[in-house]
C-alpha cells in the first residue's frame, strides 16, 4: 500500500499568512493527488484534484502542485473560514489512502 | 442539486452485520465512480472501499477486505456497503462519496453528510 505522509500535523497562522502543507508519498504516484478540507461536523471538501488543478468553486488562494512523491498545498491571504483540517490523498492505485491530516488553528 | 445520502446507519454488536445505503440524486449516477470513506472517533479519514461506473473494478481497504462488500445498482442511482464480522474498530462516520470520474483514480467531489456505524456490545 502507499503511504502518505503531511507535514506539519498541525500550524497556527494569523488570517491573511500563507501557508504550505506538504504530503510525501512512499512511492510515485504521478499526478494522482488530490486534498480536501474538513471542518467540524461537515463533509470534506475536494480543493484540488489531479495535484493541481482546481476544483470547481474553490477560491483561486488555494493551489496545489508538485507530482512523484512529493506535493504541496498553498494557501496564500489565510481567511478566517480556511481554519479546518487538510487531508492529502493519493488515487494512483487501490486501496486509495489519505494523509493523516493538517490541523490549521488560528493563532 | 447533486446530491447523496446516506442510510443505515446504527449501533450493532461486534460480529453481527449492517447494510448502509447511499441515495444519489442530481447527477448521472452510472457516468461515475462511487466510494465509501470513514472517519472513527479522534482519528483522520480513511478510504473503504470504492467502485467504477460499471462495478468492473472494485477495491478495499486491507482493513476490511474479506469482511466488506460494495455494490450500486444503476438503476436505482443507489449505492450500498454491506459490512459483515463487524468490530469494535469499525465505528465511525461513514460517507458515501462521488468520484470525479468513471473510475477509482481521481478524487471524490461529491460527499453526503454520512451515518454513525457505533460497533459495540
Amino acid at each position: 500500500d502507499i503511504q502518505m505522509t503531511q507535514s506539519p500535523s498541525s500550524l497556527s497562522a494569523s488570517v491573511g499568512d500563507r501557508v504550505t502543507i506538504t504530503c510525501r508519498a512512499s512511492q510515485s504516484i504521478a499526478g494522482y493527488l488530490n486534498w480536501y478540507q474538513q471542518k467540524p461536523g461537515k463533509a470534506p471538501k475536494l480543493l484540488i484534484y489531479a495535484a493541481s488543478s482546481l476544483q470547481g468553486g474553490v477560491p483561486s488562494r488555494f493551489s496545489g502542485s508538485g507530482s512523484g512523491t512529493y506535493f504541496t498545498l498553498t494557501i496564500t491571504t489565510l481567511q478566517p473560514e480556511d481554519f479546518a483540517v487538510y487531508y492529502c490523498q493519493q488515487s494512483y492505485s487501490t486501496p486509495l489512502t489519505f494523509g493523516q491530516g493538517t490541523k490549521l488553528e488560528i493563532k | 442539486e447533486v446530491q447523496l445520502v446516506e442510510s443505515g446507519g446504527g449501533l450493532v454488536q461486534p460480529g453481527r452485520s449492517l447494510r448502509l445505503s447511499c441515495a444519489a440524486s442530481g447527477f448521472t449516477f452510472d457516468d461515475y465512480a462511487m466510494h465509501w470513506v470513514r472517519r472513527a472517533p479522534g482519528k483522520g479519514l480513511e478510504w473503504v472501499s470504492g467502485i467504477s461506473w460499471n462495478s468492473g473494478s472494485i477495491g478495499y481497504a486491507d482493513s476490511v477486505k474479506g469482511r466488506f462488500t460494495i455494490s450500486r445498482d444503476n438503476a436505482k442511482n443507489s449505492l450500498y456497503l454491506q459490512m459483515n464480522s463487524l468490530r469494535t474498530e469499525d465505528t465511525a462516520f461513514y460517507y458515501c462519496a462521488k468520484g470525479v470520474g468513471a473510475i477509482v483514480h481521481y478524487g471524490m467531489d461529491v460527499w453526503g453528510q454520512g451515518t454513525t456505524v457505533t460497533v459495540s456490545s
